[in-house]
């Protein structure tokens, strides 16, 4: 069966450190691999996708970046956090074609002080 | 642009059905999904629509009609842990992503 790891639970992270979240996925070949934020009470805003091993696209600029440098390997970061960057962060997976929808990972809390 | 409503909150008493709708403006369309979100935790997939009509998953059900641009999640024989957020999301141009509405808080009472 496919399983999705995204870890830390929780951060606290100063304004100006760098940010590494990363996200795995088991079970599957060439999924397609999201980030999204969500804000306290709010939706979930998509903040980068990929469909392939490098392949990276970007819905909102800002100071974040991501990385696939493996198949089932997402990773999020930036150089220098923004007390806005605070949120939950979630990784998902999904199949292109599928009807099954997205399967997320249990969320990175992160809130910067 | 590409834009999701929903109603911010619901409240409904244990037993009863609810109805939970929302109106999408997109560039394009392949689709239309609903998860249920509790506190804390990480949104699930409930249900998808790619066709016009209604899909039946136990006690879930979800409508969509692609010429009106709405759909609709019906909750029937409510309980109390189907209190949580539930959010319609588009899957949009190119299929490979899916743009998520504000969601709506479901309150079931007693």
């Amino acid at each position: 069966s496919q399983t999705i790891h995204q870890w830390p639970a929780t951060l606290v992270q100063p304004v100006g450190s760098p940010l590494s979240l990363e996200c795995t996925v088991e079970g599957t070949s060439n999924p397609n691999l999201y980030w999204y934020r969500q804000a306290a009470g709010r939706g979930l805003q998509l903040l980068f996708y990929s469909v392939g091993i490098g392949q990276i696209s970007s819905e909102v600029p800002q100071n974040l970046s991501a990385s696939r440098p493996q198949d089932r390997q997402f990773i999020l970061s930036s150089k220098k956090l923004l007390l806005s960057d605070s949120g939950f962060y979630l990784c998902a997976w999904s199949v292109t074609g599928s009807n099954y929808g997205y399967t997320f990972g249990s969320g990175t809390r992160l809130t910067v002080v | 642009g590409q834009s999701l409503e929903q109603p911010s909150e619901v409240t409904a008493v244990e037993g009863a059905i609810v109805q939970i709708n929302c109106t999408y403006q997109t560039s394009g369309f392949y689709g239309l999904s609903w998860y249920q979100q509790h506190d804390g935790g990480a949104p699930t997939f409930l249900s998808y629509n790619a066709l016009d009509g209604l899909e039946e998953t136990g006690r879930f059900s979800s409508f969509l009609s692609r010429s009106d641009s709405y759909g609709y999640l019906l909750l029937q024989e409510l309980q109390m842990k189907d209190s949580a957020s539930y959010f319609c999301a588009v899957r949009g141009t190119g299929g490979f992503k899916t743009i998520f509405g504000a969601g709506t808080r479901l309150f079931v009472k007693a």
